[in-house]
């Protein structure tokens, strides 16, 4: 497709549970970026990758978060242990990955939800 | 943690009036640059402004950065019932390359 795709556009699960989330940015996209977003707030950071590195992971919460994206194209949010505070939107977008940050594509976001 | 801020949080408006929207921010940045989102949906970029730059008009959209005041703002004129959504300011600060977004404000226009 020509935009960002995520899946799946919905994710109930129970707490404990393992999730994963996957994005198919813009083909020739070098740069990824995941967001997660809270009702009523804005995006807040997760990760980055230029290529199949994670050149900046700061904004991981902790070690039950990882992503990764092995071929440089697709990227996989994996959440372990999942508990009722990572409901969230969560939002990937790609971008050319030339130069400074310019224009970031989002997709339409996968919603998980933890009972 | 977010750096910008944006003001008001929500803006309610008649059609066909002018909205404008306020971000400042904390530290020196690359760009800034605005996004729209509607409810429930993924974020649409609208403009971005780099930080020698001073003002930028697409369409019916103008603006400004003023790095002084760390500020910048968003105008939208001669408002439609379709410009209701949230608009969000997202910094690119000077040595990272990723963006950090405000908290929105949300538009409605009443038509």
């Amino acid at each position: 497709g020509a935009g960002v795709s995520q899946t799946p556009s919905n994710k109930v699960t129970e707490k404990g549970k393992y999730v994963e989330l996957r994005c198919d940015p813009i083909s020739g996209h070098t740069a990824l970026y995941w967001y997660r977003q809270s009702l009523g707030q804005g995006p807040e950071f997760l990760i980055y990758f230029q290529g199949t590195g994670a050149a900046d992971d700061s904004g991981l919460p902790n070690d039950r978060f990882f992503a990764v994206r092995p071929e440089g194209s697709v990227s996989t949010l994996k959440i372990q242990r999942t508990e009722r505070g990572d409901s969230a939107m969560y939002l990937c977008a790609s971008s050319s990955g030339l130069g400074d940050t310019g224009e970031l594509f989002f997709g339409e976001g996968s919603r998980l939800t933890v009972l | 943690s977010q750096q910008g801020e944006e003001d008001p949080q929500a803006l309610s408006i008649q059609e066909g009036e002018n909205a404008t929207m306020n971000c400042s921010y904390k530290t020196s940045i690359n760009n800034l640059q605005w996004y729209r989102q509607n409810s429930g949906r993924g974020l649409v970029h609208l403009i971005l402004i780099r930080s020698n730059e001073r003002e930028k008009h697409s369409g019916r959209l103008r603006v400004t950065l003023d790095t002084s005041k760390k500020s910048s703002s968003l105008l939208i004129t001669a408002s439609r019932a379709a410009d209701t959504a949230s608009y969000f300011c997202a910094t690119e600060y000077q040595g990272a390359q990723k963006l950090v977004f405000g908290q929105g404000t949300r538009l409605t226009i009443n038509p």
